[in-house]
């Protein structure tokens, strides 16, 4: 089946500081999105991104499709940015992997 | 649009009960998603209704799972006979209509196998 990757596992940063965050899949896909998992548990939207680039105040996100890989941009990180990250790839015509997530990359802003 | 909601919010049960979950999508949503995440890992994929319609289920999804959604509106998750391997936290999350839609998510069920 599909695979998907994320990096870095973890990351600390200091608030006010920039990150990029990386997810590469394996196969075609006909969906891709980036979630934001509180540390309530909570699953947010941040982006539905197959393909180019789109932003969302200091959030920004990119999908190169052809190179199978996504990158997710916080700019100007603030301590409410803290939680775990996913993408997950989802494709249309499938029987049994429709939507995988991948791992996740566990993010910590210190004030 | 008030959000996906899940309930109950906590289940605690003895192992080989049986139990439900419900899940409301946002309304006219006609995509449902089921997922089941464990401490650490990434939520997986259960099971994927369009409409009243399962149309797919994941490798993971035993015989003891089973799930619905009566005229395309709810959705219901049960698990029969639990064994201590069930406890996670159950995701519910609908999409509207067509295959660019995002995924909202409800905030959970969470199965505590005793």
């Amino acid at each position: 089946g599909i695979q998907v990757e994320q990096s870095p596992p973890d990351l600390i940063l200091q608030e006010g500081a920039n990150s990029t965050l990386r997810c590469n899949f394996s196969d075609s896909v006909n969906n891709l999105q980036w979630f934001h998992q509180n540390p309530w548990g909570q699953l947010i939207n941040l982006f539905y991104i197959p393909s180019g680039t789109k932003q969302n105040g200091r959030l920004s996100a990119t999908t190169v499709a052809t190179e199978r890989y996504s990158l997710l941009y916080i700019s100007s990180s603030q301590t409410t940015d803290s939680g775990v990250y996913f993408c997950a790839v989802e494709r249309v015509w499938t029987s049994y992997d429709k939507v995988i997530f991948g791992p996740g990359t566990s993010l910590s802003v210190i004030p | 649009d008030t959000g996906v909601s899940q309930n109950p919010r906590h289940k605690i049960t003895k192992r080989g009960q049986n139990v439900t979950f419900r899940c409301d999508p946002i309304s006219e949503h006609n995509r449902l998603y089921w997922y089941r995440q464990t401490l650490g890992q990434g939520p997986e994929f259960l099971t994927y209704f369009q409409n009243e319609a399962q149309l797919e289920k994941s490798r993971l999804l035993s015989d003891r799972f089973s799930a619905e959604r009566p005229k395309g509106s709810f959705s219901t998750l049960e698990i029969q006979r639990t064994e201590q391997g069930d406890s996670a936290m159950y995701l519910c999350a609908s999409s509207p209509r067509g295959y660019d839609q995002p995924q909202h998510f409800g905030d959970g069920t969470r199965l505590s196998i005793l």
